[in-house]
């Protein structure tokens, strides 16, 4: 079972809405994670949070707006939506790098995903 | 150019065969790689890291060449449990929090 959560694990929007995914995880770890993947793609970056600050935006389009509340979650606001936005949408945390002796583990938790349709 | 690029596959193989996955990266300052395994319509899962020295864990062995900036992935006595996508992830410079997944390779082990 995965320890990052994410709800809803469905979602159905019409381009005029305004939603949110959420996820949640209590491992400590401080770097957050928001990924799209469409249908036999991998998966995209789009945000990185680190230690709660945003430190990477992959040219991703305004109508989605991140936001990291506090170090356990991590929300993703949409708002304006369009077709092609539809996906399965990823949210992954990881331990800080530099433990273990300089290596860190490097590994990605992801959650179950939240899938999203846009009407 | 793909920052991470991988043979999309499939690859169809019989139980029991060993098979092998490369994956190229473009950034040379990369310092992380990991294989990933998904299974259709879940999330990723880490399989396991790639040093730089190779590493192995059962029956899936990792190996880095820097100097080609690739990595591989192979997979001995293939069982059909192994049937997936699997996905190379390269971090860029340390500290970065970059991981780039590579366009993945399915697989699918016959009985």
């Amino acid at each position: 079972d995965t320890e990052v959560t994410q709800t809803p694990k469905h979602l159905v929007m019409g381009m005029t809405n305004k939603k949110s995914l959420k996820c949640e995880q209590h491992m400590g770890h401080r770097a957050m994670y928001w990924y799209k993947q469409k249908a036999k793609k991998p998966p995209e970056l789009m945000f990185v949070y680190s230690y709660e600050k945003l430190s990477i935006n992959e040219s991703v389009p305004s109508r989605f707006s991140p936001e990291c509340p506090n170090s356990s979650l991590l929300n993703l606001h949409l708002h304006a939506l369009q077709p092609e936005d539809s996906a399965l949408y990823l949210c992954a945390s990881s331990p800080p790098e530099g433990l273990a002796g300089g290596r860190g583990t490097g590994e990605l938790f992801f959650g179950e995903g939240s899938r999203l349709t846009v009407l | 150019r793909k920052e991470v690029e991988q043979d999309p596959g499939p690859f169809n193989v019989p139980e029991g065969a060993t098979v092998a996955f490369n994956c190229t990266y473009s950034n040379s300052a990369s310092q992380s790689f990991f294989w990933y395994r998904q299974d259709c319509r879940k999330e990723p899962k880490l399989l396991m890291s790639v040093y730089s020295s190779g590493n192995e864990d059962g029956r899936f062995t990792a190996q880095l060449n820097r100097a080609s900036q690739y990595i591989s992935l192979l997979i001995r006595d293939s069982k059909l449990s192994d049937s997936a996508t699997y996905l190379c992830v390269v971090n860029g410079v340390s500290g970065t929090y970059k991981y780039i997944f590579g366009t993945g390779t399915r697989l699918k082990v016959l009985a």
